[in-house]
């Protein structure tokens, strides 16, 4: 998995909790991004980050939030999970931009 | 209209024959084009990757990029049961941060 990591790899959680997925990755990439997986919709970028703490919003950020401070973290905030939320992470890294992305084994997020 | 279109299959054949997957996309800003495979419950994992036009080899796999007529394809000669997975494009270009992924096409290989 290129030296990427997800944690937890699985989390039961209930709505209304605020929950957070970290990627840790040893590559020393630039760039890392969020996506979530779902049956029918593909992969869909939520956040991305091009530098410590440079962020930016994907196609479907709308209830998740980033934090980037330092290199080789990149974690992602739930702040009151619905059950919406339900779906599978994956973090992903790349050295440059819009090239080559290694991914990571991905979370698997349930919210009753 | 999706940027990248991908049939989403599912594809099934029998092991030793030739598996065709193929995207088109709308973008002609882009440059960089990708096969990923994604084993069922994994993460998606890196299968070939091509910079503009043209043909690349490796094994038993072929990606070729079409950049006129916005169309890319992989093929896998000799299939195996191991080589049952959902299969996704990706492609961008050096403007931008992100990669537009196609749906994943999902195939079987029946022993």
């Amino acid at each position: 998995d290129a030296g990427i990591t997800q944690s937890p790899r699985h989390k039961v959680t209930e709505t209304g909790t605020p929950v957070t997925l970290r990627c840790h990755q040893t590559e020393n990439h630039r760039y890392m991004y969020w996506y979530r997986q779902d049956p029918g919709h593909g992969l869909r970028l939520i956040h991305y980050s091009y530098g410590v703490k440079d962020t930016d919003k994907g196609e479907v950020s709308d209830g998740y939030s980033v934090s980037r401070s330092k290199t080789e973290d990149f974690l992602l905030t739930l702040e009151s999970a619905t059950s919406s939320q339900t779906s599978v992470y994956f973090c992903a890294i790349s050295r440059d931009r819009a090239n080559t992305q290694y991914f990571g084994p991905g979370t698997r997020l349930t919210v009753l | 209209q999706k940027e990248v279109e991908q049939d989403p299959g599912p594809l099934s054949v029998p092991e030793g024959a030739i598996v065709s997957l193929n995207c088109t996309y709308s973008n002609s800003a882009f440059q960089y084009f990708m096969w990923y495979r994604q084993y069922s419950r994994k993460g998606p994992e890196l299968l070939m990757y091509t910079y503009s036009s043209g043909n690349k080899e490796d094994g038993r796999f072929t990606a070729q990029v079409d950049k006129s007529s916005k169309y890319i394809s992989l093929f896998i000669r000799d299939s195996q049961p191991s080589d049952s997975a959902t299969y996704l494009c990706a492609m961008g270009d050096s403007n931008d941060y992100k990669l537009s992924f196609g749906a994943g096409t999902t195939v079987t290989v029946r022993a």
